[in-house]
């Protein structure tokens, strides 16, 4: 099926920075999603997105619903080693779609 | 809450044999199990969904008949992988959607390798 196209597809950061990524999508969605994977492991859900302009935030996560409602930003602030994994975003419009991908290094 | 379990967590089989995956919703009911089927440093790709009590709906290109599906009760769906061959070696992974909810939880995933 469709996949949600994310970028960047891999980010390397010092520990400390700042993370912005998104995801866009050419429908609209009714909810976003954004999954956390480590290696060899399920995806975990961070934060979940369910209207327009919605910004919504998990400790050091926050998440925005854009207001076209075809795309979604996720930051991560003052990154840490543990925050090392891959970002799915997710979205559901008529179907349940899954991001392409953003592979997180974060440089001690 | 909202955790999900998946059995085995790694299995390796001889070619032609088959394998059965399970997948548990451990703390809510699953009105509906996804299967998906993850290839390195790639993104999920649907396999399946299956509602509880009925057939599994298939994804284009997916064998119905080589991967069984099975979602008998609220808190349990599982995957046969028949006759396999090496090239179904993969990371399995299930998801799990509690009623009308969209969000879906997912399993640790299943490494398997087919020798």
């Amino acid at each position: 099926g469709q996949q949600l196209n994310q970028s960047p597809q891999s980010m390397f950061i010092q520990e400390g920075e700042d993370v912005s990524m998104n995801c866009t999508s050419s429908s609209i969605f009714n909810t976003w999603l954004w999954y956390k994977q480590d290696p060899g492991e399920g995806p975990v859900l961070l934060i979940a997105l369910y209207k327009a302009g919605e910004l919504t935030s998990n400790g050091r996560l926050t998440a925005q619903f854009g207001i076209t409602r075809k795309d979604s930003f996720l930051n991560i602030s003052a990154s840490i080693p543990s925050d090392v994994g891959i970002y799915f975003c997710a979205g559901n419009g008529n179907q349940f779609y899954f991001g392409t991908g953003t592979s997180l290094t974060v440089i001690p | 809450g909202a955790v999900v379990s998946q059995h085995p967590s790694r299995v390796i089989c001889k070619s032609g044999t088959s394998v059965k995956i399970e997948c548990r919703s451990l703390d809510f009911q699953a009105t509906t199990m996804f299967w998906y089927r993850q290839f390195p440093k790639k993104s999920l790709m649907l396999m399946a969904t299956s509602n509880e009590g009925s057939k599994a709906t298939y994804e284009q290109g997916v064998e119905k008949d080589k991967f069984l599906i099975n979602h008998a009760s609220l808190t349990l769906s599982t995957l046969t992988v028949t006759s396999a061959h090496p090239e179904d070696s993969s990371f399995y992974i299930c998801s799990a959607r509690a009623g009308q909810g969209y969000e879906q939880y997912f399993g640790p995933g299943t490494r398997l390798t087919v020798t």
